[in-house]
């Protein structure tokens, strides 16, 4: 069974600019949550979808976004970056039936 | 508002000791608690996991101990390995799903010593 797949692996871009963050769940889950982790900050929760709908919404400016496709697939987009954007973004999907989460190996995102 | 707390931030220990990683909470709903670990350049990956009608759940070399009471569950690695080098994230979790803001402490990074 394949695992969480997240693209691209690294990203860097510039100020100003927009970027498109892509994750592919573990074929069946429909639960896709989206995170950030920064030095010392932990994994801050960004949102979560569940067959098409966000379900919930952490903390962040609407520069942050996302949507989920039919196939459960999922894409973050972040507007108009700024330096503090730099972070490893995380997906991880899960049944959402229960609590067991299963991470991708994350996108690096250097905002210059 | 920090509903999970891991006060250390970073924790050393020599390789065949017992390494013990601390999780604070303030909310009394949080109805289950999970561990992750995570290494470097990966996602985090699930370790074990608690119900708060236990105390205690094992799994091999780890150990997580609840107590409701106080807030508190602590991870318990017996014995520590170099493998065991990551950051460790507790996870708590309501009794309903549907609209939770999913909430990780701030890690805990063990490095153990050969």
């Amino acid at each position: 069974k394949a695992g969480v797949t997240q693209t691209p692996r690294y990203l860097i871009k510039t100020r100003g600019q927009q970027v498109t963050l892509s994750c592919s769940p573990i074929s069946g889950h429909r639960s896709v949550s989206w995170y950030q982790q920064t030095p010392g900050q932990g994994l801050q929760f960004l949102f979560e979808y569940f067959s098409e709908t966000q379900r919930n919404k952490g903390n962040f400016p609407g520069r942050f976004s996302g949507r989920q496709f039919s196939n459960s697939r999922s894409e973050m987009n972040v507007s108009t970056l700024e330096l503090g954007d730099s972070a490893l973004y995380l997906c991880a999907s899960s049944t959402g039936l229960n609590e067991k989460l299963f991470f991708g190996s994350g996108t690096q995102l250097s905002v210059l | 508002d920090q509903q999970v707390k891991q006060n250390s931030p970073s924790l050393s220990v020599q390789e065949g000791r017992i390494s013990i990683l601390n999780c604070d909470y303030t909310n009394s709903m949080f109805d289950y608690f999970l561990w992750y670990k995570k290494y470097p350049a990966e996602g985090p990956t699930f370790l074990i996991s608690i119900s708060s009608i236990k105390d205690k759940n094992e799994d091999g070399r780890f150990t997580v101990f609840l107590n409701k009471s106080a807030k508190h569950l602590s991870l318990h690695i017996v014995p520590s390995q170099p493998g065991d080098s990551a950051v460790y994230f507790c996870a708590p979790y309501p009794p309903t799903s549907g609209t939770y803001k999913y909430i990780f402490g701030t890690g805990t990074r063990l490095k153990v010593l050969a």
